[in-house]
């Protein structure tokens, strides 16, 4: 049973599309992060929801847009794909109270824009 | 605010010899403490974490890392490493307190036969 999943794990779009990232963690957690790694490898916070609650939301382009329709699942939607949006997503998953916030993260999304 | 630094992008090291990875933090408060590992095409893998207690944790596949307050250090070792061990090394950092968890830029352990 896969603890943080999400779907789809390779994506191949257009530069305009318009696309979404579906992610569901099945550990309970109440909080739900997207982060978005670059080709360098670097890491970085987009967005975390609590319970359903917005808490963190990084300077991301309002073409992103997250939801969260429980707490068990949080999807990004993304409109007019850019080139510069090619990036590997991440969905991931922490309980802040428990276990100092250890973040458990889903397997990714490959998303590339052509 | 809190930060990490990862200081060497990459390491290069020959299998059964040893390893340290380095990872140097900033925080105003204290800090949970975390090193995962991403293997190509893959995730992020929790390796260990150090929430409080002793300062020296032992995490999966052989790997342990210290905590040290004094030189806000979080280094990573292993005392002989293998050929699958090659992937790449986050550090991350949490203030106590405070929801967001930031990650170093990474180092990619490269093992050679």
């Amino acid at each position: 049973d896969t603890a943080v999943s999400q779907t789809p794990k390779y994506l191949v779009t257009q530069m305009g599309n318009d696309k979404s990232i579906k992610c569901e963690q099945n550990l309970g957690h109440d909080t739900m992060y997207w982060y978005k790694q670059d080709s360098k490898k670097f890491l970085k916070i987009m967005f975390s929801y609590n319970n359903k609650e917005l808490i963190i939301n990084e300077t991301v382009p309002n073409r992103f847009s997250p939801k969260s329709p429980d707490k068990a699942h949080l999807n990004l939607h993304i409109n007019s794909l850019e080139l510069g949006d090619s990036a590997v997503y991440f969905c991931a998953s922490s309980q802040v109270s428990v276990s100092g916030n250890t973040i458990y993260f889903g397997e990714g999304s490959w998303l590339t824009v052509v | 605010a809190q930060s990490v630094t990862q200081l060497d992008s990459q390491v290069p090291v020959f299998e059964e010899a040893p390893v340290e990875l380095r990872c140097n933090y900033s925080s105003s408060v204290s800090v949970y403490l975390f090193w995962y590992v991403q293997y190509p095409n893959q995730g992020l893998q929790l390796l260990l974490k150090y929430l409080s207690g002793s300062t020296l944790v032992k995490g999966i596949n052989g790997f342990e890392a210290e905590f040290n307050k004094s030189q806000t250090s979080f280094h990573l070792r292993k005392p002989s490493v293998h050929i699958s061990d090659t992937a790449e090394y986050f550090c991350a950092v949490s203030s106590v307190g405070y929801q967001k968890v930031t990650f170093g830029t990474g180092t990619k352990l490269q093992v050679i036969p």
